[in-house]
């Protein structure tokens, strides 16, 4: 069956520093994977997306995800964190074809000044 | 071009009751998903709709529905409400059938608190 696993429910950072977030997947077939943000109140914004192709993805708000199929991982990167990336980030997985969505449980950043 | 929207975005009811959530999708956009949003249990896949016909559904109790208008908007309704159907819950729309490749466009979704 396929699930998505992010294994750091709560995450702090100094404003400036870097990030990165994981995230595991276990899928059958090529997957597609992508990363969202939730900010408080709002709902889901996709932040990139992987389909095949280059390995390194690149996102909105400089964000970016290397997928590894050895590892099974599509850990999402920031070199430098602005307090406004103070949210909730969410790994996904497309189920087949359709458009289910397989969600991880989500990470919390927090991010000090 | 304006985004998914939702109605309402708070809602009271009591057990027992029913309700019914509404999702307009983006203009043009003739497919919507709908997930549920909770702490415990994550977001979770409701159904999916495209072209008034649901083509895919997770795995919730038959007082879960939905259905898909001509015009693509969607509505899900909840009947004999729960307290643990106390739930965020998110509208998705997508242009073509909302395969992995098609990005899908998150409403800010209806607060449901059952009392």
């Amino acid at each position: 069956a396929q699930s998505v696993t992010q294994p750091d429910i709560h995450i702090t950072v100094s404003e400036g520093a870097s990030l990165e977030l994981r995230c595991n997947y276990s899928y059958g077939a090529t997957p597609y994977l992508f990363w969202y943000v939730q900010s408080p109140g709002q709902g889901l914004q996709l932040l990139l997306k992987y389909f095949s192709g280059d390995t390194l993805v690149q996102g909105i708000k400089g964000f970016e995800a290397e997928f590894k199929r050895s590892q099974s991982s599509f850990n999402l990167r920031k070199p430098s964190v602005h307090w406004s990336d103070a949210a909730e980030y969410f790994c996904a997985v497309g189920s087949g074809n359709t458009g289910k969505l397989i969600f991880g449980q989500g990470t919390t950043l927090q991010v000090k000044p | 071009k304006a985004g998914v929207t939702q109605t309402p975005r708070y809602l009271i009811k009591t057990r027992g009751q029913q309700v019914t959530l509404s999702c307009s999708p983006i203009s043009g956009h003739r497919s919507v998903s709908w997930y549920q949003q909770t702490p415990g249990q994550g977001l979770q896949f409701l159904f999916e709709y495209f072209s008034e016909t649901q083509r895919n559904k997770g795995n919730f109790p038959g007082r879960f529905s939905g259905r898909q208008f001509s015009n693509s908007r969607s509505e899900m309704n909840v009947s004999t409400l729960e307290l643990g159907d106390s739930a965020l819950y998110l509208c998705a729309s997508s242009f073509l059938l909302a395969v992995p490749g098609d990005e899908q466009f998150f409403g800010p979704g209806t607060r449901l608190t059952v009392l």
